[in-house]
C-alpha cells in the first residue's frame, strides 16, 4: 500500500511570498498524483493532477507541481500567494487501484 | 458542488445510536468512496465501491457498514455510534481509475 508524507503541518506567509509545499510518497510502481485544496468550511477541490507526460503540471489559480520520480516527490508551488490562498492543502496518490491515499495536510495561512 | 450530494450536513448523536449518512451522485460514476477527515490525519478511506453490488474495506472500516444497491447511492451506516467516530465525513466519486475524485460537501458528525 502507498503512503503519503507532507513535510509541513502549518505554513505562514505574507502576501506575494512564494509557496512550496513538499509531498513524498512511498510506492515503487506507476502512480497518479493529486493536490487538493480545502478552503475553510468547504469541500475538497482539485488543484492539479499528474497521470503521465510532462512532469511539470500546471493547475488552477496559478499553482503548479513537479513530479520527480527519482525522489518520489510531487511538490506544490506558487510564485506569489494571495490572502485568498489561505486553506488546507492535501497531497494524494493512487496506484494501480481505486484507493486514494492522502497526506496529513498542510495548513497555509497568508497574512495580508 | 454539482454531482455529489451528501445528507445531512450536520448531525449530533448519542453514543450507541445508529445513523445512515447518505451519498448520491448523478454523474453515473462507477467508483464511490467514503472518507473521514480528522485534524492532523488528512483523509482516511473507510469503504469504497467499484460498482453496484461491490464494496470493499478501506483503511479504517471498523464500526461502519456500506452497501451499493444502485450506481447512484452509497450510504454509510454507523450501527452503534462511538465518540471516536466524531469526524467530518466525505463521499467521493470518480468515473474510472485514471480520473480525479469528485467530493461532496461533507457531513459533520458529533457523537456525545
Amino acid at each position: 500500500a502507498q503512503s503519503v508524507s507532507q513535510h509541513n503541518h502549518h505554513v505562514i506567509l505574507s502576501e506575494a511570498a512564494s509557496l512550496e509545499l513538499g509531498c513524498n510518497y512511498s510506492y515503487g510502481g506507476t502512480v497518479n498524483l493529486f493536490w487538493y485544496v480545502q478552503y475553510p468550511g468547504q469541500h475538497l477541490q482539485l488543484l492539479l493532477k499528474y497521470f503521465s507526460g510532462d512532469p511539470l503540471v500546471k493547475g488552477i489559480k496559478g499553482f503548479e507541481a513537479e513530479f520527480i520520480k527519482s525522489k518520489f516527490s510531487f511538490n506544490l508551488r506558487k510564485p506569489s500567494v494571495q490572502w485568498s490562498d489561505t486553506a488546507e492543502y492535501f497531497c494524494a496518490v493512487n496506484a494501480d487501484d481505486y484507493k486514494l491515499s492522502f497526506g496529513a495536510g498542510t495548513t497555509v495561512t497568508v497574512r495580508a | 458542488n454539482a454531482g455529489v450530494t451528501q445528507t445531512p450536513k450536520f448531525q449530533v448523536l448519542k453514543t450507541g445510536q445508529s445513523m445512515t449518512l447518505q451519498c448520491a451522485q448523478d454523474m453515473n460514476h462507477e467508483y464511490m468512496s467514503w472518507y473521514r477527515q480528522d485534524p492532523g490525519m488528512g483523509l482516511r478511506l473507510i469503504h469504497y465501491s467499484v460498482g453496484a453490488g461491490i464494496t470493499d474495506q478501506g483503511e479504517v472500516p471498523n464500526g461502519y457498514n456500506v452497501s451499493r444497491s444502485t450506481t447512484e447511492d452509497f450510504p454509510l451506516r454507523l450501527l452503534s455510534a462511538a465518540p471516536s467516530q466524531t469526524s467530518v465525513y466525505f463521499c467521493a466519486t470518480k468515473r474510472d481509475l485514471n480520473q480525479p475524485q469528485h467530493f461532496g460537501d461533507g457531513t459533520r458528525l458529533s457523537i456525545l
